[in-house]
């Protein structure tokens, strides 16, 4: 139990175009959702809390309009990394919890190169 | 705000010895506690969580984890490794909200183990 899907897995496109990630709880209902930026061999850095219905909580130095969040159902959330630059080249992950004492389930992960 | 700590960039062991990564962390209140295991490009895997309760936690694959208040500590432990065990390990912790969840993870930097044959 406890699965949480993400795709795309791997997207490269060119520079200035937007992108869509999106992170799905296949067997639970997600109160909310995280999204997580990992660079090369470094740590995952919290981007982003969303809960279902409402506006995304940013993390300090985090570009609202650059990362625009939407957590429309209780099961998706989605990720638009709108005009993409080289330095937007990430791994960018997702997590998905249910309501109380609940842990975090991860997805595996979207690589996404901007050339 | 709060930290985590894992002081060891790199641990190599033996198949078959036993393994103690360390974590430690910074917070004012009881924090909930988290060990995750990530392999090369993939997302995370939970091994083990603390809540509260019994302050030795057991996990997924063999492993398991002691929450220490005293030391702000909560080391992962195996008592045999596997070649399989080798990933990245990752130390997280939590902060209980308004709603009764655990919010954004904080993470260590994480532990890179490698298992020598």
């Amino acid at each position: 139990g406890a699965v949480v899907s993400q795709h795309p897995s791997w997207v490269i496109c060119k520079s200035g175009t937007s992108v869509k990630i999106e992170c799905r709880s296949l067997d639970f209902q997600a109160t909310t959702m995280f999204w997580y930026r990992q660079f090369p061999k470094q740590s995952l850095m919290l981007m982003a809390t969303s809960n279902e219905g409402s506006k995304a909580t940013y993390e300090q130095g985090v570009e609202k309009d650059k990362f625009l969040i939407n957590h429309a159902s209780l099961t998706l959330s989605t990720l638009t990394v709108t005009s993409a630059h080289p330095e937007d080249s990430s791994f960018y992950i997702c997590s998905a919890r249910e309501a109380g004492y609940q842990p975090q389930h991860f997805g595996d992960g979207t690589r996404l190169s901007i050339l | 705000a709060q930290s985590v700590t894992q002081p060891d960039i790199h641990i190599t062991v033996s198949e078959g010895a036993s393994l103690e990564l360390r974590c430690n962390y910074s917070y004012g209140a009881t924090p909930y506690l988290f060990w995750y295991v990530q392999s090369p490009g993939q997302g995370l895997q939970l091994l083990l969580k603390y809540f509260s309760g019994d302050t030795l936690v057991q996990g997924i694959k063999g492993f398991e984890a002691e929450f220490k208040r005293s030391q702000s500590s909560f080391n992962l432990r195996k008592p045999s490794v596997h070649w399989s065990d080798a990933a990245e390990y990752f130390c997280a912790v939590g902060f209980l909200n308004s709603g009764g969840g655990a919010d954004g993870l904080t993470f260590g930097k994480g532990t890179h183990l490698i298992i020598q044959p």
